[in-house]
């Protein structure tokens, strides 16, 4: 079953340091979202992707963060310096096509784990 | 704003024992809400959409509903296996942008 699959499964980084989390979404899907969880709150949306630009982001994506699909097959989230508050589990998320398209569900990856220290 | 609730959030079941979860929300033109199942440490795995008022989707012990300002997850008989946390999402578009938004979540924990 194809699945989506981000590395790595936790980072851990000092405070102002850039990160970069990786994503390898579905091959056949053009729709690609980054979410984060920060511990014990809720799934927030941070960004959607289509084809080679952001397609919406919400007021958590500020100047620091950043998207890239920098090849057919990856799709990566900077934070250029961290702050404490960016610890979350992060999740990367594709789609074949819109929902209102007739697309039914976003494959979720595992997550990284980001630990601000 | 878009809001979505869920309750409660925690549950404990005794093996067996039927329940229901229930998630409301107040968003400007529902586009579909989404159910999903995380276990912890793991990412969100897609279990139904519903998209009108009065659909209902069912897959083993799960049966999800839909009214205008709530979904209730059913479940039935439940085993051990389906202790996790289960989150509603609702579908929010916004010039052919579309976004998920979720709830908090409601943890079920099933003892045997």
């Amino acid at each position: 079953e194809p699945e989506v699959t981000q590395t790595p499964s936790h980072q851990v980084t000092q405070m102002g340091q850039e990160v970069i989390l990786r994503c390898v979404p579905i091959s056949n899907h053009l729709y690609f979202y980054w979410y984060r969880q920060i511990l014990g709150q809720k799934v927030e949306f941070l960004v959607s992707f289509y084809n080679n630009e952001i397609s919406e982001k919400s007021e958590i994506f500020d100047d620091q963060f950043s998207v890239e699909r920098p090849d057919g097959s990856n799709f990566t989230l900077k934070i250029r310096s961290t702050k404490l508050e960016d610890s979350a589990m992060y999740f990367c998320a594709s789609s074949e096509a819109l929902y209102t398209e007739g697309s039914t569900e976003a494959f979720f990856g595992q997550g990284t784990r980001l630990t601000v220290v | 704003e878009d809001q979505v609730t869920q309750s409660p959030e925690a549950l404990r079941l005794q093996e067996g024992e039927s329940s229901s979860l229930n998630c409301s929300y107040t968003v400007s033109g529902l586009r579909g809400l989404f159910w999903y199942r995380q276990d912890p440490g793991k990412g969100p795995e897609f279990l139904f959409t519903l998209y009108s008022a009065g659909e209902e989707k069912e897959k083993e012990r799960l049966k999800a509903t839909l009214t205008k300002k709530e979904s209730f997850l059913h479940i039935t008989a439940p085993k051990p296996e389906d202790s996790a946390t289960y989150l509603c999402a609702v579908l929010v578009t916004n010039f052919g942008n579309e976004k998920l938004t979720f709830g908090t979540g409601t943890r079920l924990t099933i003892i045997p």
